[in-house]
């Protein structure tokens, strides 16, 4: 199974400053498609978990452009350029390409 | 409005069955792999299952293989998940989303599986 690897586990922001979250897989998650399904998810306290970003970079719709996710091969990463009180949450990143699919532990982001 | 709502959750013994329902609105279900998701208290995600837009190819975790079956009714735009076996580590909350990608979830129905 290919595992991923989140950190920080926890990050604690000021009000307006920029936060960072990396991710790593154990193996490539280029598909034989040529597609990096790499995703990022927001779970807000007491939410459903929502999709931000697919396929390394893609923002969904209606999502914020202050969020933007980069990277490739086994290393990727979710920016936020600006923090808000409302992006308080745990952050998850999801891999696609292999089966089965697996989620990263999860950054928690709080503001300090 | 893309919705999904999963429903059958409840209090179950170790060793008993639940079926949880997932119905969706809003889009053509039909088109759209279907995944289900679940989060044990306090934990992070972990994907369960998934099932093609006809049903004809479905992937499990390896925890619940032989335990759990995924289904879909397209007449019904429904999700299924049957769930046997069920033992306390499969306690959580069980989120449908659609597609691979999960661009859409619901709310969640809670399982709680003990004696």
């Amino acid at each position: 199974d290919v595992v991923m690897t989140q950190s920080p586990l926890s990050l604690p922001v000021t009000l307006g400053q920029p936060a960072s979250i990396s991710c790593r897989s154990s193996q490539s998650l280029v598909h034989s498609d040529g597609n990096t399904y790499l995703n990022w998810f927001q779970q807000r306290p007491g939410q459903s978990p929502r999709r931000l970003i697919y396929k390394v970079s893609n923002r969904d719709s209606g999502v914020p452009d202050r969020f933007s996710g980069s990277g490739s091969g086994t290393d990727f990463t979710l920016k936020i350029s600006r923090v808000e009180a409302e992006d308080v949450g745990v952050y998850y990143c999801m891999q696609g390409t292999h089966w089965p699919l697996t989620f990263g532990g999860g950054t928690k982001v709080e503001i300090k | 409005e893309v919705q999904l709502v999963e429903s059958g959750g409840g209090l179950v013994q170790p060793g008993g069955s639940l079926r949880l329902s997932c119905a969706a609105s809003g889009f053509t279900f039909s088109s759209y792999w279907m995944s289900w998701v679940r989060q044990a208290p306090g934990k992070g995600l972990e994907w369960v299952a998934n099932i093609k837009q006809d049903g004809s190819e479905k992937y499990y975790v390896d925890s619940v293989k032989g335990r759990f079956t995924i289904s879909r009714d397209n007449a019904k735009n429904s999700l299924y998940l049957q769930m046997n076996s069920l033992r306390a580590e499969d306690t959580a909350v069980y989120y449908c989303a659609r597609d691979l990608s999960m661009d859409v979830w619901g709310k969640g129905t809670t399982v709680t599986v003990s004696s």
